[in-house]
C-alpha cells in the first residue's frame, strides 16, 4: 500500500513563531487531507488537498502531487495550535475514502 | 450540523465482556469509516461502508470484531468477547462521495478500556 512520511515528528514553537510540516507519499494519490488533534483527541479536518495551495486563516497547505509532497504552514502559532498534525491520502490504487495515515507530526506552542 | 455523534465516549468494561460502539454520521454523508488509535499501531481503518453496504472490513482484526450498519444513520462496532489489547481510541467517520466535498469528518471518539 502507499506509504505516508511525515517531518519533523516532533516540533516546539514559540508562540508568534511560524513553521512548515512536511508529508511525502509513496505514490500518487486521489485525496490528501490535512487534520489536526487536538489535546483533547479530537480530530479536526483542516484541509481537504490532493493538489494546489488553500489558505484558513493562520493555516495553508500546499500539495505538489507530482513530486509526491504536501506542506502544511502555521503561521504566527499560537498555544491552541498544540496537538499533532496528521497527513492522511487515499492512493488511486486504494478503494475510494481508504485513507492511509501517516505517523503525525507532534506540535507543542510554549507561551 | 452536529458533525458525527458517537457514544458512549468512555467505556470500560471487563475482559470476555461484550462492548457495543455507537456512531451517527452527518446527514446526507453516505460513507462512513471506523478506525482505531493506539500508541503502538497510531490511526488504522478497520472497517468502511458506502450507502450502509460495508465496502471494505480488511482491516477488522479478527472475528471478535463486527460492525453494522442498519440505516444512513446509525452504525454500531461490536466486540464480543473484549480483551486488554483491544483498549483504544475507536473513532467513526463520515463524509461524502460529492464533488467537492471529498474529506472525512470524526466523531470525538470512544475510549475503550477493557480490564
Amino acid at each position: 500500500g502507499i506509504q505516508v512520511e511525515q517531518s519533523p515528528p516532533d516540533l516546539i514553537l514559540q508562540e508568534g513563531a511560524n513553521s512548515t510540516l512536511r508529508c511525502n507519499f509513496s505514490d500518487s494519490v486521489n485525496n490528501l487531507q490535512w487534520f489536526h488533534q487536538n489535546p483533547w483527541g479530537q480530530l479536526i479536518n483542516l484541509f481537504y488537498i490532493p493538489s494546489g495551495t488553500k489558505q484558513n486563516g493562520r493555516l495553508s497547505a500546499t500539495t505538489v502531487a507530482t513530486e509526491r509532497y504536501s506542506l502544511l504552514y502555521i503561521s504566527s502559532s499560537q498555544t491552541t495550535d498544540s496537538g499533532v498534525y496528521f497527513c492522511a491520502v487515499e492512493g488511486t490504487t486504494d478503494s475510494w475514502g481508504k485513507l492511509q495515515f501517516g505517523a503525525g507530526t507532534q506540535v507543542v506552542v510554549t507561551p | 450540523d452536529a458533525g458525527v455523534i458517537q457514544s458512549p465516549r468512555h467505556e470500560v468494561t471487563e475482559m470476555g465482556q461484550e462492548v457495543t460502539l455507537r456512531c451517527k454520521p452527518i446527514s446526507g454523508h453516505d460513507y462512513l469509516f471506523w478506525y482505531r488509535q493506539t500508541m503502538m499501531r497510531g490511526l488504522e481503518l478497520l472497517i468502511y461502508f458506502n450507502n450502509n453496504v460495508p465496502i471494505d472490513d480488511s482491516g477488522m482484526p479478527e472475528d471478535r470484531f463486527s460492525a453494522k450498519m442498519p440505516n444512513a444513520s446509525f452504525s454500531t462496532l461490536k466486540i464480543q468477547p473484549s480483551e486488554p489489547r483491544d483498549s483504544a481510541v475507536y473513532f467513526c467517520a463520515s463524509s461524502s462521495a460529492d464533488v467537492g466535498t471529498h474529506g472525512q469528518y470524526f466523531g470525538p471518539g470512544t475510549r475503550l478500556t477493557v480490564t
